[in-house]
């Protein structure tokens, strides 16, 4: 069964540190995995999206890495804001499968406090 | 743009009672989605609508039915309310199902507990 595992699970730290999100995935093989910010009560939106080919994409401060070989996908955050606080999900999608075929995690929670 | 809209936003039933979410789009996408998130759970499918007119069951459709009543709207239905799916169930689009690449928008989730 495809599993995406993320950790930590949650996640403090003061406002204009740096943190990195990780998320393990078992699908294969593989298509795109995406990264979704998901805020208290609200939907989650979409922050970045990385191919198999790609290595490195960045949305302002956010910078989502990917190593297809070992399975492994990061989000850091630079210089992070109070409004940074939401719930991080990765979403994994499988090599020939719909929208209908993605496998979410269970997300990080990151807190930013002053 | 509103995006994806939802109603309601909350709702308590008692187990056995029925009721419908209703979900709408205004970004002219085809495909149309109802998923329900748990703690400690990734987000789960429960039908998907590729394009009007068609409708398919996801990772967990037991007891629950859709429509997809229009290009526009796509709603979820409980005939019959168990604790079991009190949850917050989420609403998305995408302008083509059949590629992985396609974003998903999300509306704002309804929060639903039954007792």
């Amino acid at each position: 069964k495809n599993q995406v595992e993320q950790s930590p699970q949650s996640l403090i730290i003061l406002e204009g540190k740096n943190c990195t999100l990780q998320c393990n995935y078992t699908v294969s093989p593989f298509s795109n995995l995406r990264w979704y910010k998901q805020d208290t009560g609200r939907g989650p939106v979409s922050l970045t999206i990385m191919t198999f080919s790609e290595n490195t994409k960045s949305n302002g401060r956010y910078t989502a890495t990917l190593d297809a070989d070992t399975k492994q996908s990061s989000l850091h955050i630079t210089a992070s804001q109070l409004s940074d606080s939401a719930s991080y999900i990765c979403v994994v999608s499988p090599l020939g499968g719909t929208a209908s075929k993605l496998t979410f995690g269970t997300g990080t929670r990151l807190q930013v406090t002053l | 743009n509103a995006g994806v809209t939802q109603t309601p936003k909350f709702q308590v039933l008692k187990t056995g009672q029925s009721m419908t979410l209703q979900c709408a789009q205004d970004m002219n996408h085809n495909s149309m989605y109802w998923y329900r998130q748990d703690p400690g759970m990734g987000l789960r499918l429960i039908y998907y609508s590729a394009s009007e007119g068609t409708t398919d069951k996801g990772e967990v459709p037991n007891g629950y039915n859709v429509s997809r009543l229009n290009k526009r709207e796509f709603s979820l239905r409980l005939e019959s309310a168990a604790p079991s799916q009190t949850s917050v169930y989420f609403c998305a689009s995408s302008e083509r199902g059949g590629s992985p690449y396609n974003e998903q928008f999300f509306g704002p989730g309804t929060r639903l507990t039954v007792l």
